[in-house]
């Protein structure tokens, strides 16, 4: 399996422009997390589905973003209008099953507002 | 909302030393989690510990767990300059869950 896959690697935008996150989990595994990296606060769980369902999107920042999986094999994340504090690095992860424990992590998608 | 921390933030040190890093964690778990971070790369799973487990070995890893002073410990035996990297201890984000939250890492830096 080619893992779990993130698009686009590296997205420089304007503020008040719409970026969107992609994101290709392991096929078979039926959780999927959006995780968000920076230096200030470390690695934070934005949002995460079973079976294609937003379970806990309590660690959404804001209105401004959202996260849909329209099917097992393709979640997107949306920022719109994006702002210079949402510069990071936005990280998708899955696995199968909560009880493993395991999360399997794509490369990240790095943006940058200006 | 964060639940684990890893002590000390940075660390470095020679190659062939051993690095130990530490977690210390808020509430009951059922299950703690190590993953390593390559710069630039996304968190890769390296062991897990689940909370009726004291020690757990791979390879020239060895992680503790103590429930009693919710701490948990990654040694690396042998370090070689490609164990570089960040190291991030998880834990479920309340008791019965299993959903990792990650602390903000130990940086790991060995020296050739």
């Amino acid at each position: 399996d080619a893992g779990v896959i993130q698009s686009p690697r590296h997205e420089v935008t304007e503020m008040g422009q719409e970026v969107t996150l992609r994101c290709k989990p392991i096929s078979g595994h039926d959780y999927l997390f959006w995780y968000r990296q920076t230096m200030m606060r470390g690695l934070e769980l934005l949002i995460y589905f079973n079976n294609n369902v937003p379970i806990d999107d309590s660690g959404m920042p804001e209105d401004r973003f959202s996260a849909k999986m329209p099917n097992a094999s393709f979640s997107t994340l949306k920022i719109q209008p994006s702002e210079p504090r949402d510069s990071a690095v936005y990280f998708c992860a899955s696995t199968q099953g909560a009880g493993t424990g395991e999360l399997f992590f794509g490369e990240g998608s790095r943006l940058t507002v200006l | 909302s964060q639940q684990g921390e890893e002590d000390p933030q940075a660390l470095s040190i020679q190659e062939g030393e051993n690095a130990t890093m530490n977690c210390s964690y808020k509430t009951s778990i059922n299950n703690l989690q190590w993953y390593r971070q390559n710069s630039g790369r996304g968190l890769v799973h390296l062991i897990l510990i689940r909370s009726n487990e004291r020690e757990k070995h791979s390879g020239r890893l060895r992680v503790t767990l103590d429930t009693s002073k919710k701490s948990s410990s990654l040694l690396i035996t042998a370090s070689r300059a490609a164990d570089t990297a960040s190291y991030f201890c998880a834990t479920p984000a309340s008791g019965g869950s299993y959903i990792p939250t990650f602390g903000r890492g130990t940086s790991l830096i060995v020296h050739p």
